[in-house]
């Protein structure tokens, strides 16, 4: 069973608008991570905030993290076709990684 | 420097054999974790290896086993396969440090179908 949920399940924009997802978990984490994976592909790690971090900032992506609700978002601006992806937010707990059931966001030009 | 490979990249079987796949870490990392992810899913951890041994294990039962090489590339075992063993399964290296945030480099997984 997965560990934590994500919103939405898909999300569908046009290039230029901003996508926004969340990510709750369930225990005590490390860091929360988050993952992107093109169709079956492996993934590929995007950004690391760390317990006592409450926001990030990584090119075009905006973490923000609140573990007293235990609580994460993912923010992608001036989104790109090439943005087309499943997202995938992983609570880290002594190197498990534990994942939500992802967002599949579909950006089209 | 090469990143995380895995071999095959495809792979089918029939219920009740037995399947190994393979794993090579990137080039300086130390630990290998192990991640089952069914169609629709996110992954799942299987466990992670660190000096050899199986340091972490998720909720799977023991047809599944693994290995650690001195060279740090690892080998996941399942046995007895069932039809819901179908899934890619995907292997991750990190570097153990005393920083415990440590993101997690993917290879391109193994996508194993049972008959």
């Amino acid at each position: 069973s997965q560990q934590g949920e994500e919103d939405p399940q898909a999300l569908s924009i046009q290039e230029g608008e901003n996508a926004t997802m969340n990510c709750s978990y369930k225990t005590s984490i490390n860091n929360l991570q988050w993952y992107r994976q093109n169709s079956g592909r492996g993934l590929v790690h995007l950004i690391l905030i760390r317990s006592n971090e409450r926001e990030k900032h990584s090119g075009r992506l905006r973490v923000t993290l609140d573990t007293s609700k235990k609580s994460s978002s993912l923010l992608i601006t001036a989104s790109r076709a090439a943005d087309t992806a499943s997202y995938f937010c992983a609570s880290d707990s002594w190197g498990k990684l534990q994942f939500g059931a992802g967002t599949q966001v579909v950006v089209t030009p | 420097d090469a990143g995380v490979t895995q071999s095959p990249t495809h792979l089918i079987k029939t219920r009740g054999q037995q399947v190994t796949l393979r794993c090579s870490p990137k080039s300086g990392h130390d630990t290998v974790s192990w991640y089952q992810q069914a169609l629709g899913q996110g992954p799942q951890f299987i466990f992670q290896y660190y000096e050899e041994e199986e340091r972490q294990r998720g909720n799977f039962p023991d047809r599944f086993s693994g290995h650690q090489f001195p060279n740090y590339s690892s080998e996941l075992n399942v046995n007895a396969l069932l039809l819901g063993d179908s899934a890619l399964y995907l292997c991750a290296s990190s570097l153990r440090t005393g920083d415990r945030n440590q993101p997690q480099h993917f290879g391109d997984g193994t996508r194993l179908s049972i008959l």
